[in-house]
């Protein structure tokens, strides 16, 4: 089965880091997505990693370790439009690139 | 930049009808699914599609349920006998292996 865990709500001031943070547990790994998914619209592909270290992508950034199943979302100077839902999912090992989601973390940027 | 187009956006229907959501994938991903999101629950997956057949299906992905791809563009998702569980928003997504690409979705309401 597959266990995907992460904060449920986080706030921020605008300018400012944020760490968001991912756990999983999975039965087959082949990758670890980062999606966002502001309210009533689909979700669009934020990063992806296979090989554990830190992917870097202008002001997102994204972190994976393997062998402690986890990972983390980090998007600096934060704008009031990065305000939605940060989507961590997990595909498997299938080879169908299906991917598991987690219920997602819920990002508040405040003035 | 191609994206995935899903029709109709929104979609009412009375208990017991049957509703087809269409979609069309971007063009050269071969790699399709069915997405569904309950209001303020994580997205779950209920079907890929790959070959012209299912590759993987969950739990969710009951009878009630099918897929079809009826000619060189067109996915569509058919649900029988609709309850009032089923409202959701429905997204289908493509792939070309590595990233998932998600339409905008079809809302769908069950009376």
């Amino acid at each position: 089965g597959q266990n995907i865990d992460q904060p449920t709500e986080m706030t921020a001031t605008e300018g400012a880091i944020v760490q968001i943070n991912c756990t999983y547990q999975t039965s087959g790994f082949n990758g670890l997505f980062w999606y966002q998914q502001h309210a009533g619209e689909a979700p669009t592909f934020l990063s992806y990693n296979v090989l554990d270290g830190l992917e870097e992508k202008g002001r997102f950034s994204s972190f994976l370790s393997r062998s402690k199943g986890y990972s983390y979302l980090l998007l600096k100077e934060l704008q009031m439009k990065d305000s939605a839902s940060y989507l961590c999912a997990v595909r498997d090992h299938s080879g169908y690139s299906t991917l598991t989601f987690g219920k997602g973390t819920m990002l508040l940027v405040s003035p | 930049e191609p994206e995935v187009t899903q029709t109709p956006s929104h979609q009412v229907t009375q208990m017991g009808q049957e509703v087809i959501l269409r979609c069309v994938p971007i063009s050269n991903h071969l790699y399709f699914y069915w997405y569904r999101q309950i209001l303020g629950q994580k997205v779950e997956f209920l079907v890929s599609f790959y070959n012209n057949e299912i590759s993987e299906k969950s739990e969710i992905f009951d009878d009630q349920f099918s897929v079809e791809r009826p000619d060189g563009s067109n996915f569509t998702l058919k649900i029988r006998s609709t309850k009032l569980e089923d409202s959701a928003m429905y997204f289908c997504a493509s792939s070309d292996g590595e990233k998932l690409f998600f339409g905008s979705g079809t809302q769908l309401s069950v009376l």
